[in-house]
Formats: structure tokens, C-alpha cells, sequence
């Protein structure tokens, strides 16, 4: 079946240094990707809508200039965290649509989690 | 605004007996529902989803859900439940005016013991 792919899995970085995080459509083209944020024991919280080619769309309250997200093809998006902090602390899940296939369905990668000390 | 509740954070039962997971939600417009399943450390495996027609959605692993419009509400069901079905449970919806944003409950921790 169709795999979205999410590199790394674990990342431990300083405080004020950036982070970049890889989500890949192994066998199938996005042309839309989605951001997820998870804390411990809580929802998924959309934070914004990867779109190739094109600006990402953020959620109301997530800032654009903290998260920066780049589709820059219909295989490959990228979510850095600038200059993190260690309340950017984290799981973040992106996850990606095989319109070919079913276009109902969401399929999520495996997570990173991100901790800045 | 669209919302789901998942008004239970633990679920525990016996393994062989039924097992329900609570969800209901609140959108503007029809809702397409899902339910996802998360282990620890991994991402979310998609168990099944309603869009339209039946009421009563069958999925992976012997799980079911019923959409009740009335009572705006989508309950995870299993019949006989497994140690294995040990895991972190979301009900997540969407609508045609959010096509391909999902809005997720806080997860139900479900757990099977022998």
C-alpha cells in the first residue's frame, strides 16, 4: 500500500538552532500534504496544509515564520522549526493523500519527536 | 468551527469481550468521520471511515463503527476484543468545506487484558 515516509524519527537539538524535518510519498505523487503536532496525552493539532509548487497554508495561531514548510515536490515536504525553543518540544506527524488510489484516506508517517533542551 | 470529542481517555476491558470507543462531533455541513489507531512511537494506521450510505462501517482488524446523525455520533466497536488491540485510538472528522483537513479527538487509550 501507499507509505509516507518521515525522517528522522528523533531529533534532540539546543535551543535556538533550527530543525528540519523530511516527510516522503514513497510510491505515489502529493500533491498536498498535511502537518500534524502532537503533545503528550493530547489531539493532533493540524498546523498547516503543504501545498507543491505553491505557499504552505497555516492554521489559525501557528506562526509561519516559526514553522516553515516547503513542498518543493510532489514527493518531498519539508517542516523546519527555527530557532527552536523548548517549548517547540514535540511529535509531529505529517501524512499525505494517494488520490489515485483512495482519496478518502490519510496516510501518516511515523512521527518525529523533537526535543530542544 | 468542526470539533470531536472522545469523552473517555481510558477504555479498559477483557479480552474476548465487546469493546466500544466513544466519539461524537460537532461540524457545519455533512462530515465525513474516521477513526485512526496510533502505537506507541508510530504514526496513525487508518482503521475505517464513513463518507455516505450505510450507517454501520465495517474496517481492519474485526473493527465497526455506526454513524448516528441524530446524535451526532461515530462509537469504535469490536466484538471480541484482542490484547493486540492495545493502542491509542482517534476519531478525527472532515467536511467538504475543509476537504483534506482532518480534525482529530484527544485519543482514547484502549487497553485489552488477557
Amino acid at each position: 500500500g501507499a507509505v509516507v515516509s518521515q525522517h528522522p524519527s528523533r531529533v534532540i537539538c539546543k535551543s535556538g538552532t533550527s530543525v528540519k524535518i523530511e516527510c516522503r510519498s514513497l510510491d505515489f505523487q502529493a500533491t498536498t500534504m498535511f502537518w500534524y503536532r502532537q503533545f503528550p496525552k493530547q489531539s493532533l493539532m493540524l498546523m498547516a496544509t503543504s501545498n507543491e509548487g505553491s505557499k504552505a497554508t497555516y492554521e489559525q495561531g501557528v506562526e509561519k515564520d516559526k514553522f516553515l514548510i516547503n513542498h518543493a515536490s510532489l514527493t518531498l515536504s519539508t517542516l523546519t522549526v527555527t530557532s527552536a525553543h523548548p517549548e517547540d518540544s514535540s511529535f509531529y506527524i505529517c501524512s499525505a493523500r494517494d488520490f489515485r488510489r483512495d482519496p478518502e484516506k490519510l496516510f501518516f508517517g511515523s512521527g518525529t519527536q523533537l526535543s530542544v533542551l | 468551527a468542526q470539533s470531536v470529542a472522545q469523552p473517555e481517555d481510558q477504555v479498559n476491558v477483557a479480552e474476548g469481550n465487546p469493546l466500544t470507543v466513544k466519539c461524537t462531533y460537532s461540524v457545519s455541513g455533512n462530515p465525513y468521520l474516521f477513526w485512526y489507531v496510533q502505537y506507541p512511537n508510530r504514526g496513525l494506521q487508518f482503521l475505517l471511515k464513513y463518507i455516505t450510505g450505510d450507517n454501520l462501517v465495517k474496517g481492519s482488524y474485526g473493527f465497526e463503527a455506526e454513524f448516528n446523525k441524530s446524535q451526532t455520533s461515530f462509537h469504535l466497536k469490536k466484538p471480541s476484543a484482542l490484547v493486540s488491540d492495545s493502542a491509542l485510538y482517534f476519531c478525527a472528522v472532515e467536511t467538504g468545506s475543509t476537504l483534506g483537513r482532518l480534525y482529530f479527538g484527544r485519543g482514547t487509550q484502549l487497553t485489552v487484558w488477557p
